[in-house]
């Protein structure tokens, strides 16, 4: 079935250092692909998405492309904040039911420090 | 997590008990959705709703777990004789239509943590 897979966490880094977060996907079909933030004690909020291959999401100076060719759909930042720690789910809406369910990955957790 | 709201925010029952999570999805959302987070996961799907019809529920256990959204008044979600597993976060999403295809984002409200003694 269709899947998504992240790079692990926790992930710590300074502030104004870049960010990457990994993520791949496996669907039969051509997915819309999504990044959601969760912040400590709340519900996930959508950041980004992309509906096509080679399109770019962004928001709040986060940014991704969906990559066909390589079934990926990497978070990236240039430069990070404190106020960015939180976790960070990529996940894809199937495309094989007729509504619009989401398949979530596992969430990398980022922490960023002064 | 504007509009969507979940309470009781916190819940904590003893084996054996029920469990009653409320959903009421934003102003003129009629699609429902609900995951449940276990401790260092991901969301796994549960169930979709439309009012008073449940589209999907692959993702549900057979047996204690049920979901229902009326004509009327918040989706819930019930658990009945809870065990220790089911211990987690429950978050429930609404949107407007769905469509299929991820033409239609999912608005979160803030989960409800569940504790099993």
């Amino acid at each position: 079935g269709d899947s998504v897979t992240q790079m692990e966490g926790p992930v710590t880094l300074s502030e104004e250092a870049f960010l990457t977060i990994n993520c791949t996907y496996t669907a039969t079909g051509y997915p819309s692909l999504f990044w959601y933030v969760q912040y400590p004690g709340e519900g996930l909020q959508l950041l980004l998405k992309a509906t096509k291959a080679d399109d770019k999401g962004s928001n709040k100076g986060f940014e991704a492309t969906y990559r066909k060719e390589t079934t990926s759909f990497h978070l990236e930042k240039g430069s990070v904040q404190v106020s960015d720690s939180a976790v960070y789910f990529c996940a894809l809406s199937d495309p094989e039911t007729s509504y619009d369910k989401v398949i979530f990955g596992p969430g990398t957790s980022l922490s960023v420090i002064p | 997590n504007a509009g969507v709201m979940q309470n009781p925010r916190h819940l904590v029952r003893r084996r054996g008990q029920e469990a009653r999570l409320r959903c009421s999805p934003m102003k003129g959302h009629s699609h429902v959705y609900w995951y449940r987070q276990l401790p260092e996961e991901g969301l796994k799907f549960m169930v979709y709703l439309q009012k008073e019809n449940i589209i999907d529920e692959s993702g549900m256990p057979k047996e204690r777990f049920s979901a229902e959204f009326p004509k009327e008044g918040p989706s819930i979600l019930r658990i009945q004789q809870v065990v220790r597993g089911d211990s987690a976060a429950y978050f429930c999403a609404s949107s407007p239509t769905s469509t299929g295809g991820g033409n239609q984002p999912q608005h979160f409200g803030d989960g409800t943590r569940l504790s099993i003694l």
